[in-house]
């Protein structure tokens, strides 16, 4: 079946150190999608991707680095710039037009120790 | 500006009740799309229904529908006979034609009470 794969579901990082989250999809869609969500709150883009070999910044992209060098793969990485990188990371795939939902990914919840 | 406005951050509704969810939208496109998606503590993001702009009918998908009022740009989620299983995150998310951004409210935090 297709779908998106987030991992790792957990993730403990310490100060200063950068993590990558790996979002894969088997959908063949063209753009992939980054979101971030604190307790409570909603979901704040950092970054999206609407076709391999670019992307661009979304509300909330200091701190953090992506790539999308194929298809199916958009990592998104946490550097030692983002003074607060705990919370849970979300991504998320789709094609374009107006009828068509996002599929997201199970999550990856960072925490730093 | 807000693109979507959800006023209620936590409702409470009493199991095999219905119970409504807000949600207000902003836009000057003609053409979007209204989708609403629950999400449980697990953290996934479970897509329940969607109303295209120019649909005349109100979305229906088993116990969901969508009350939307275009003139008012206002989408409710009503969930008819709650169970406890319900309990959980809603969020309300539009997508605009111009730039096939999603933009999703802040959320509203469903509690059914057995």
């Amino acid at each position: 079946d297709g779908g998106i794969t987030q991992s790792p579901k957990y993730l403990f990082r310490k100060e200063g150190q950068n993590v990558t989250l790996s979002c894969e999809q088997n959908l063949n869609h063209d753009a992939m999608y980054w979101y971030r969500q604190d307790p409570g709150q909603g979901l704040r883009l950092i970054y999206y991707s609407q076709i391999v070999n670019d992307f661009q910044k979304g509300d909330i992209a200091e701190g953090y680095s992506v790539s999308r060098e194929k298809k199916e793969s958009f990592p998104l990485t946490v550097t030692s710039a983002q003074k607060n990188p705990t919370a849970f990371y979300l991504c998320a795939s789709s094609i374009p037009g107006i009828s068509y939902r996002y599929t997201f990914g199970s999550g990856t919840r960072l925490t730093v120790v | 500006a807000q693109k979507i406005t959800q006023t209620q951050p936590g409702m409470f509704v009493q199991e095999k009740e219905a119970v409504t969810l807000d949600c207000t939208y902003d836009t000057s496109d003609q053409s979007y799309g209204l989708f609403w998606y629950k999400q449980p503590s697990s953290g996934e993001m479970i897509f329940l229904i969607y109303q295209g702009s120019y649909d005349e009918q109100n979305a229906t998908e088993g116990r969901y529908s969508l009350n939307f009022q275009k003139a008012r740009k206002s989408a409710n989620l009503v969930i008819s006979a709650s169970q406890l299983g319900d309990s959980a995150m809603y969020f309300c998310a539009m997508r605009e034609g111009r730039d096939n951004q999603f933009y999703f409210g802040t959320g509203t935090s469903l509690t059914v009470i057995p």
